[in-house]
């Protein structure tokens, strides 16, 4: 039973090309997030969304998207993938009462543009 | 949010304690330290968190300093699977929505058997 779960886990695909990475959380939780982490292993926050609505928007292209159909799901679809867009995603979630603002995150989806 | 300054890498032989230093001066009065690590091709896994009291939990102890400036993670029987990139994280408790963590570069500890 994965708290925060992200599929798929490994992605390979070419440069231009539009993918999606699904991510859903099973704690009752109402606020998710992307965060990229990059080849040189810094983490940083991309979006956040608090009860579908987006909350953190941090200066990311609009080729990424984040969906969040509900409460539980957060999605991130990106258009016309460059090679710079290769990297380790990570979805994640938190509450301030259920987790007391501790992020849980998922194993991430490693996107490698070729 | 106040940035945190870790020694880049540390060694600690399996079975002894690791002290895991972190200095974060420019904290404000309502900030909490928090501590995260992650294990390789896993994500991030919450550790511990306190304002100024010294906590304890299963997994770890933390220190803070009185003045605040300053906090210590102690792993008090490292085993080899504590092998990780180490965060430490200052940020607002405040349970705003636009609450988010900003991770810093951390300390790589590796327990040696």
């Amino acid at each position: 039973d994965t708290a925060v779960s992200q599929t798929p886990k490994y992605l390979v695909t070419q440069m231009g090309n539009d993918k999606s990475i699904k991510c859903e959380q099973n704690l009752g939780h109402d606020t998710m997030y992307w965060y990229k982490q990059d080849s040189k292993k810094f983490l940083k926050i991309m979006f956040s969304y608090n009860n579908k609505e987006l909350i953190i928007n941090e200066t990311v292209p609009n080729r990424f998207s984040p969906k969040s159909p509900d409460k539980a799901h957060l999605n991130l679809h990106i258009n016309s993938l460059e090679l710079g867009d290769s990297a380790v995603y990570f979805c994640a979630s938190s509450h301030p009462v259920l987790s007391g603002n501790t992020i849980y995150f998922g194993e991430g989806s490693w996107l490698t543009v070729v | 949010d106040a940035k945190t300054t870790q020694p880049p890498s540390m060694d600690c032989a399996e079975g002894r304690a690791a002290n895991l230093p972190c200095n974060h001066s420019t904290i404000s009065g309502n900030e909490y330290v928090y501590w995260y690590r992650q294990i390789h091709s896993q994500g991030p896994q919450y550790i511990i968190h306190g304002l100024k009291n010294n906590e304890t939990n299963e997994m770890a102890s933390l220190i803070i300093t009185e003045d605040r400036k300053s906090s210590t993670l102690i792993l008090p029987h490292a085993t080899l699977r504590d092998t990780a990139v180490y965060y430490c994280i200052v940020a607002l408790n405040s349970g705003g929505s636009n609450y988010k963590l900003t991770f810093g570069k951390g300390t790589l500890l590796t327990v040696n058997p």
